[in-house]
């Protein structure tokens, strides 16, 4: 069983730039959700995506977007990259959304620095 | 709305010493808790979950956590800290939103001087 990935580990953006970061979902889960982790903090729920549709969203403005395609592997896309955008960025996957006491199984993140 | 308050954003213990992490909750719900760790650049992973059934749950590598409703408490301990348990922890809430999404306190570093 192929855990959570996310690629690419690490990547670094000037301001204004836009970033794709991708993430491939554990088999069997149909469901993907975002976390931002900036540095000493926890990590802060950016959005969901369930059976290729946003399922929810947290407190992050319209310039963070994200996709799920058919196999259930998202990509999550930012543009107009603000320094405050440094950060780690997590992806979680698990078996049905809304469940809360379903497991997330979260991927290794990928580092983004914004200079 | 729901909120995790970790006390002690570092804890500092010796090896073989018991280990006590502090997680306090708000939750107008029954809630589910969780404690993630995270070891220096990875993502996080499972050490344990409260889902409503027993108070005292059991997780991986000898931890465990006690879910109190009248202290609104959910404190990770582990009898004899062992050095590879130096890590970063997370203690997370869940229950109230249509998506599962996981609520995260600011974390605690664990220590472990040998």
């Amino acid at each position: 069983e192929t855990g959570v990935t996310q690629s690419p580990t690490h990547l670094i953006k000037t301001r204004g730039q836009q970033v794709t970061l991708r993430c491939s979902s554990q088999s069997g889960h149909n469901t993907v959700s975002w976390y931002q982790q900036a540095l000493g903090q926890g990590p802060q729920f950016i959005f969901q995506y369930y059976r290729e549709e946003e399922n929810g969203r947290g407190n992050f403005p319209p310039r963070f977007s994200g996709l799920q395609f058919p196999n259930y592997s998202s990509e999550l896309n930012v543009n107009a990259l603000e320094l405050d955008d440094s950060a780690l960025y997590l992806c979680a996957s698990s078996w049905e959304a809304g469940a809360g006491t379903d497991t997330q199984y979260f991927g290794p993140g990928t580092r983004l620095t914004v200079l | 709305a729901q909120s995790v308050t970790q006390l002690g954003s570092h804890v500092s213990v010796s090896e073989g010493a018991l280990v006590l992490l502090r997680c306090n909750y708000s939750s107008s719900v029954p809630p589910y808790l969780f404690w993630y760790v995270q070891y220096p650049n990875q993502g996080l992973q499972l050490l344990l979950k409260y889902t409503s059934a027993a108070t005292l749950v059991k997780g991986i590598n000898g931890f465990e956590a006690e879910f109190k409703k009248s202290e609104t408490s959910f404190h990770l301990t582990k009898p004899s800290a062992h050095m590879s348990d130096a890590a970063e922890y997370f203690c997370a809430v869940s229950g109230t939103s249509n998506t599962g999404k996981l609520i995260f306190g600011q974390g605690t570093t664990l220590q472990v001087k040998p």
